[in-house]
């Protein structure tokens, strides 16, 4: 398996419901990331886990709440979201975060509408 | 953070090569040179990277300049499917992909 999958692909969510983004790769990879791309725009770093523990926050609102269960797993809790924050969020990860000599593997992302 | 600097576009006709520059004048010695690509409604994919020599991969090869400051990105016979959005990254051993502009890559047919 050499994905990165993540659901829902879509989701529309008013600001104030309570959702969550999922992220699961089994590649063995252990650095995991999440990104936010505003349209026609590149992706912007969110947050970084190496061996499931966060390692950079790139000052995300606190609405943005990552967690990471364990090596396969990432999740995005999102809470009182705003309009802006309507945008495509992308899961990566890569063999191992003190590497930089491998590529990162990219999912599809999950198309977050926010009414 | 290191920068890149890329054309904003280019344009080529199908099955000719595609030389996308990438600038990165600041670059220290221990930082990788990246490449990824994504096209319409999709994540990036991951396309070639290299530290100092050429490389060359199913996808494309990677010129590297002897001083490291300047890039090229190779792809050999452009088809449509090539029509996308090309990043050319620099990653040091704090593990932050950061993405610049990028290069948009038309391709006529």
């Amino acid at each position: 398996d050499t994905e990165v999958t993540q659901t829902p692909k879509h989701l529309v969510m008013g600001m104030t419901n309570k959702k969550s983004l999922k992220c699961e790769q089994h590649m063995g990879h252990r650095a995991m990331y999440w990104y936010k791309q505003k349209a026609k725009k590149p992706p912007e770093l969110m947050f970084v886990y190496s061996y499931e523990k966060l390692s950079i926050n790139e000052s995300v609102p606190s609405r943005f709440s990552p967690e990471c269960p364990n090596s396969s797993l990432l999740n995005l809790h999102l809470h009182a979201l705003q309009p802006e924050d309507s945008a495509l969020y992308l899961c990566a990860s890569s063999q191992d975060p003190s590497w930089p000599s491998y590529g990162y593997t990219f999912g599809s992302g999950t198309r977050l509408t926010v009414v | 953070d290191a920068k890149t600097t890329q054309p904003n576009s280019m344009e080529s006709n199908e099955e000719e090569p595609v030389h996308l520059p990438c600038n990165h004048s600041t670059i220290s010695g221990t930082d990788y040179i990246h490449w990824y690509r994504q096209l319409p409604s999709q994540g990036p994919e991951y396309v070639i990277h290299g530290l100092t020599s050429n490389v060359n991969n199913r996808m494309a090869s990677l010129a590297i300049a002897e001083d490291r400051k300047s890039s090229t990105l190779i792809l050999h016979r452009a088809t449509l499917r090539d029509a996308a959005v090309y990043y050319c990254i620099l990653i040091r051993d704090d593990y932050k992909l950061s993405f610049g502009a990028g290069t948009t890559v038309t391709v006529r047919a």
